[in-house]
């Protein structure tokens, strides 16, 4: 069972490009969750996202940050018009659905560097 | 020892030493709480968990110790070997909140 994937694990932009970060979660979880992590910091939660809606996004920025979670496919999230503000580590988690309360893996990161 | 630079707070053991990580967490309505190690480049590892009606469990070398009293957690590495070295974080959250809370996050760096 493959675990949660991230990508591009790397992500180079120059300001005012979009950055789109992909997360395919673990097979047979159905909620997503996304971190950011500054370096030498903790992680700090973004949005929680089940197929097709948007739970809780109260950990993200109200402009520019948008993400989804369609039917098929990975969970998107999209930065436009990145700042240097914005480089960091962006976390992918997701949970299976009906297990117990968050019990949430891991991906392995996408490295956003905005020049 | 342990040691506060300008970002992480650092403790440095020997090997074979055990190692005591602690953590101050904020909610006191919080009743889950999960240790996660991160290695450099990768993403948060589950290691431990324990929920607010126990004071302690234990799994293969660490153990978690849970003061609500003083809202305090500390992760106990038995034989730390240089494998351990990576920056640990413990997090929190309460049921049905679904997003975890993580602390700032310890350095451990084991010597041979």
């Amino acid at each position: 069972n493959a675990g949660v994937m991230q990508n591009p694990r790397h992500l180079v932009r120059r300001r005012g490009q979009e950055a789109r970060l992909r997360c395919s979660p673990m097979k047979g979880h159905s909620h997503v969750y996304w971190y950011r992590q500054l370096p030498e910091e903790g992680l700090k939660f973004m949005v929680y996202l089940q197929k097709e809606n948007i739970i809780d996004e109260s950990g993200m920025p109200k402009e520019r940050f948008s993400a989804e979670f369609p039917k098929e496919g990975p969970s998107i999230l999209r930065i436009q018009q990145v700042v240097r503000g914005d480089s960091a580590a962006y976390f992918c988690a997701s949970s299976p659905t009906g297990s117990r309360n968050n019990e949430q893996f891991f991906g392995p990161g996408t490295r956003l560097t905005v020049l | 020892g342990e040691s506060v630079g300008l970002h992480l707070p650092t403790l440095s053991v020997q090997e074979g030493d055990n190692s005591i990580i602690n953590c101050a967490y904020s909610n006191s309505a919080s009743d889950y709480f999960i240790w996660y190690k991160q290695e450099s480049g990768k993403g948060p590892q589950f290691i431990i968990d324990i929920r607010s009606n126990m004071d302690k469990r234990q799994g293969q070398r660490v153990t978690v110790l849970l003061n609500k009293t003083v809202k305090h957690l500390s992760l106990q590495i038995a034989a730390t070997q240089p494998g351990d070295s990576a920056v640990y974080f413990c997090a929190e959250t309460y049921s049905g909140y679904n997003k975890l809370i993580f602390g700032a996050g310890t350095r451990l760096a084991v010597h041979p």
